[in-house]
């Protein structure tokens, strides 16, 4: 699977959007760009995924660059619900005897901290 | 329909003891994921069943580490002989599938001190 590079830690003021970046050079055609985020003491939860188009939905917007080798997780209003950490990751598809599944390695993500 | 269900959420043990965690995915779920995720750190793929079988177990310990997920009843992750580095939250997810269109629901983690 290809490695992914996260800042440590970001704040945003509420209300405000949050841009968390997030580094894949090593990215390969078909692997998938997914962003989880955990909040303290929570499960992770699903947010979005994408190939090679931007994506939207309820929750946030991924923009992925022409080269595949960055992508962006954009919050547009954040708010104190938002802190956590959040997690990019990039999915490798694996062929076994059953078929393909998910094998999903987690970083140490950004810390997002929202500020009232 | 009620999520991902793990219990119990915390668990105490004294070294040498069996440490047993519980995984109900979700309903219509055949598919589930374990992860470890120590103090500090982000989480780590330890194994995936689908139902009576083990796919992917690379990401297990050697020894006192075992999985299953019977035809009937949740998935357990056994722990035996628990030492202090056992220590960690474990969580569970569950897909529909195992495609990678399919995203995994994880549920809220069980927390093992061993003391």
């Amino acid at each position: 699977d290809a490695k992914t590079t996260q800042p440590p830690s970001m704040d945003c003021a509420e209300g405000r959007a949050a841009n968390l970046p997030c580094n894949h050079s090593t990215i390969s055609g078909n692997e998938y760009v997914y962003w989880y985020r955990q909040i303290h003491s929570q499960g992770p939860q699903y947010i979005i995924h994408g190939l090679k188009n931007n994506e939207t939905n309820e929750m946030a917007s991924l923009i992925i660059t022409e080269d595949r080798k960055s992508s962006t997780l954009i919050l547009p209003h954040a708010t104190l619900r938002d802190t956590a950490v959040y997690y990019c990751i990039v999915r490798l598809r694996l062929f076994m005897n059953s078929g393909g599944y998910q094998k999903v390695t987690f970083g140490t993500g950004t810390k997002l901290q929202v500020i009232p | 329909n009620a999520g991902v269900m793990q219990n119990p959420r915390h668990l105490v043990r004294r070294r040498g003891q069996e440490a047993r965690l519980r995984c109900s995915p979700m309903k219509g779920h055949s598919h589930v994921y374990w992860y470890r995720q120590l103090p500090e750190e982000g989480l780590k793929f330890m194994v995936y069943l689908q139902k009576e079988n083990i796919i992917d177990e690379s990401g297990m310990p050697k020894e006192r580490f075992s999985a299953e997920f019977p035809k009937e009843g949740p998935s357990i992750l056994r722990i035996q002989q628990v030492v202090r580095g056992d220590s960690a939250a474990y969580f569970c997810a569950s897909s529909v599938y195992g495609s990678i269109d399919n995203e995994q629901f994880f549920g809220p983690g069980t927390r093992l001190t061993v003391l």
